[in-house]
């Protein structure tokens, strides 16, 4: 089976500026979750998505949003852009089942750099 | 809530040594554990878990984590590192979440860092 994938890998913006990444799962897999790590903080939970729905989410600000499509890939959308949000974004698919706590497999992630 | 603390943000080691990476969590309810591994400019990708059963678990390539509930401790442990072990590591604590589902939380991680 082929990994996650996330595209772009790359991705410079400016302050202001918005921003959509998007991450293919495994297929078969229909939770996607979405992480931002930075040097300072590690790995932190922003969102996770099962069946088109959001079903669980981390403390960040309503800047922070997602969406997941029925084919399970998921997009994951940062507006009005803060020097902060610099960071490496991953995303992680799993098979999502109830009662079962799941392996993650995780994407390369996308490197953010807000200027 | 729960939270992890991975002890040492660095370790420097060098090849052949023997390694640990301490992790230790605090929950308030039964937690599923797991260490992961973070190669340069990779995504992460599990090491080894523990669920259920018995409290040493292994991985393909020679590391181990003991599950010590008295302690609230999962260290990593590997008797003999090599130079592609050189890598970051990150100890995660899954406690049952909302919608049934599992949400893990991360340590910061520790960097392993192997020396010819």
């Amino acid at each position: 089976k082929a990994g996650v994938t996330q595209t772009p890998r790359y991705l410079i913006k400016t302050r202001g500026q918005q921003v959509t990444l998007s991450c293919s799962p495994i297929s078969g897999h229909r939770s996607v979750s979405w992480y931002q790590q930075t040097p300072g903080q590690g790995l932190q939970f922003l969102f996770e998505y099962f069946s088109e729905t959001q079903r669980n989410k981390g403390n960040f600000p309503g800047r922070f949003s997602g969406r997941q499509f029925s084919n399970s890939r998921s997009e994951m959308n940062v507006s009005t852009l803060e020097l902060g949000d610099s960071a490496l974004y991953l995303c992680a698919s799993s098979p999502g089942l109830a009662g079962v706590p799941d392996t993650q497999y995780f994407g390369p992630g996308t490197r953010l750099t807000v200027l | 809530a729960q939270s992890v603390t991975q002890l040492d943000s660095q370790v420097p080691v060098f090849e052949e040594a023997p390694v640990e990476l301490r992790c230790n969590y605090s929950s308030s309810v039964s937690v599923y554990l797991f260490w992961y591994v973070q190669y340069p400019n990779q995504g992460l990708q599990l090491l080894l878990k523990y669920l259920s059963g018995s409290t040493l678990v292994e991985s393909i390539n020679g590391f181990e984590a003991e599950f010590n509930k008295s302690q609230t401790s999962f260290h990593l442990r590997k008797p003999s590192v090599h130079i592609s072990d050189t890598a970051e590591y990150f100890c995660a604590v899954s406690p049952l979440a909302s919608g049934g589902s599992y949400i893990p939380t991360f340590g910061r991680g520790t960097s392993l860092i192997v020396h010819p």
